[in-house]
């Protein structure tokens, strides 16, 4: 079965500061999403990538996705207090059927 | 766009009892549901998938007796966990996936359920 593993787990940086977060599955990923959660609250949807290579940004976070479609990224410029939170990556491994899997999460803190 | 609503947001009921908790898709239509558990500080559990009009599908492991999901309208799925159970108490969480369109998967808002 098909695993995300994210690093790092958990993360402090100073604000202003930029951080990157990956997500690496151990199979081909038919589409990766990026959600951002604060503990006891719904997922936010930040992005979807589904094509090798396909990077987007929306205000100041990116997401990228591998060439193979394994590994992805996600990078926050300039981190504000507001970015703080839980960022999950989750996969649909099983050929677009919506099922999602998830990585264990990655928790940020964003020190003012 | 692309809002999901659950209700209720908080439950809290005694054991044996049954609770529904509602997942509507509230500006667009969603021929796919997804039931997710969280425990905490853990990652989500896919618990089930609810389609419109048909029977859901449970993972490995989740008693479809227990979590009832009827899913009754393209906005509209419902998930009751029957006599629950204190072992039940966790956070429940649906998403939707858009009929057309991006096929994005948006999340509702989860519900807390405690069960004493």
């Amino acid at each position: 079965s098909q695993e995300l593993e994210q690093s790092p787990q958990s993360l402090i940086v100073q604000e202003g500061k930029n951080l990157t977060i990956n997500c690496t599955s151990s199979k081909t990923l038919y589409g990766l999403y990026w959600y951002k959660q604060k503990y006891g609250e719904g997922l936010i949807f930040l992005m979807m990538l589904q094509k090798g290579g396909e990077e987007k940004s929306h205000e100041k976070i990116t997401a990228k996705l591998d060439e193979k479609k394994q590994q992805s990224s996600l990078h926050i410029t300039a981190s504000q207090p507001s970015h703080a939170g839980i960022y999950l990556c989750g996969a649909d491994g099983s050929g677009n059927t919506g099922k999602l899997i998830f990585g264990q999460g990655t928790t940020l803190q964003v020190k003012p | 766009g692309a809002v999901v609503s659950q209700h209720p947001s908080r439950v809290i009921c005694k054991s044996g009892t049954s609770v529904k908790i509602e997942c509507r898709s509230l500006d667009f239509q969603a021929t796919t549901m997804f039931w997710y558990r969280q425990f905490p500080k853990q990652s989500l559990m896919l618990m089930a998938t609810s389609n419109e009009g048909s029977k859901a599908t449970y993972e490995q492991g989740v008693e479809k007796d227990k979590f009832l999901i009827n899913h009754a309208s393209l906005t509209l799925s419902t998930l009751t966990v029957t006599s629950a159970h204190p072992e039940d108490s966790s956070f429940y969480i649906c998403s939707a996936r858009a009929r057309t369109g991006p096929r994005g998967q948006y999340f509702g808002p989860g519900t807390r359920l405690t069960v004493t």
